[in-house]
């Protein structure tokens, strides 16, 4: 496929579990992104990453936290979370910022 | 901010038929200009990219976009489309230094 990969692709949780998402990428990028995707509305990035710093938050919520431990990996922590996280969530990664991202195949997210 | 817009959230074309699906970028010096697809159920992929030259740009599965600087579009383009073509498509712009993502549209090639 595109080179990353996420785990679970799907996932149920209760507005009082912590649950992690995890994505992986065998390019040999130095830029990890996750997007949250919601029914009609636009791609929302949260969380970049580039050599394993994060460079940008876009007013996540706290509830989300994310993890980048190397270059190859990126998590995204849950806790508390609302019925209205649920979304697909979308993890990239591309060989600088700014240029063609590779996505993985997303996370359905469902907190019910 | 830098933002794209596709004015279309839903196109139908025949099989066979060209295709157009539509994307109007916003000025910010010289834009880097993307393409993907997404297919149910799947991550997006990468269809095409305008950085600079040439303003037709082709890309994979026959889909090709074409820069049009006066008019500040980006509108995707294929000769004869397929019923496999039929998937979300996203347009997309570099601003400071992240991608921008339109909402989408949906196109569906009818059999």
């Amino acid at each position: 496929e595109t080179g990353v990969t996420q785990t679970p692709r799907h996932l149920v949780m209760g507005m009082t579990n912590k649950k992690s998402l995890k994505c992986e990428q065998h390019l040999g990028h130095n830029a990890m992104y996750w997007y949250k995707q919601s029914a009609k509305k636009p791609l929302e990035l949260m969380f970049v990453y580039s050599l394993e710093e994060r460079v940008e938050n876009n007013s996540v919520p706290s509830r989300f936290s994310p993890e980048c431990p190397n270059s190859s990996h990126l998590f995204l922590h849950l806790h508390t979370l609302q019925p209205e996280d649920s979304a697909l969530y979308l993890c990239a990664s591309s060989q600088q910022r700014g240029t063609e991202a590779f996505f993985g195949q997303g996370t359905r997210l469902t907190v019910v | 901010a830098q933002s794209v817009a596709q004015p279309e959230d839903q196109v139908n074309v025949a099989e066979g038929n060209p295709l157009t699906v539509k994307c109007t970028y916003s000025v910010s010096g010289n834009p880097y200009l993307f393409w993907y697809v997404q297919y149910p159920n799947r991550g997006l992929q990468f269809l095409l990219k305008y950085i600079t030259g040439d303003n037709l740009v082709k890309g994979s599965y026959g889909f090709e976009a074409e820069f049009n600087k006066s008019q500040t579009s980006f509108h995707l383009k294929k000769p004869s489309a397929l019923v496999s073509d039929s998937a979300l498509y996203f347009c997309a712009q570099t601003g400071a230094n992240n991608l921008f993502f339109g909402t989408g549209t949906r196109l569906t090639v009818i059999p």
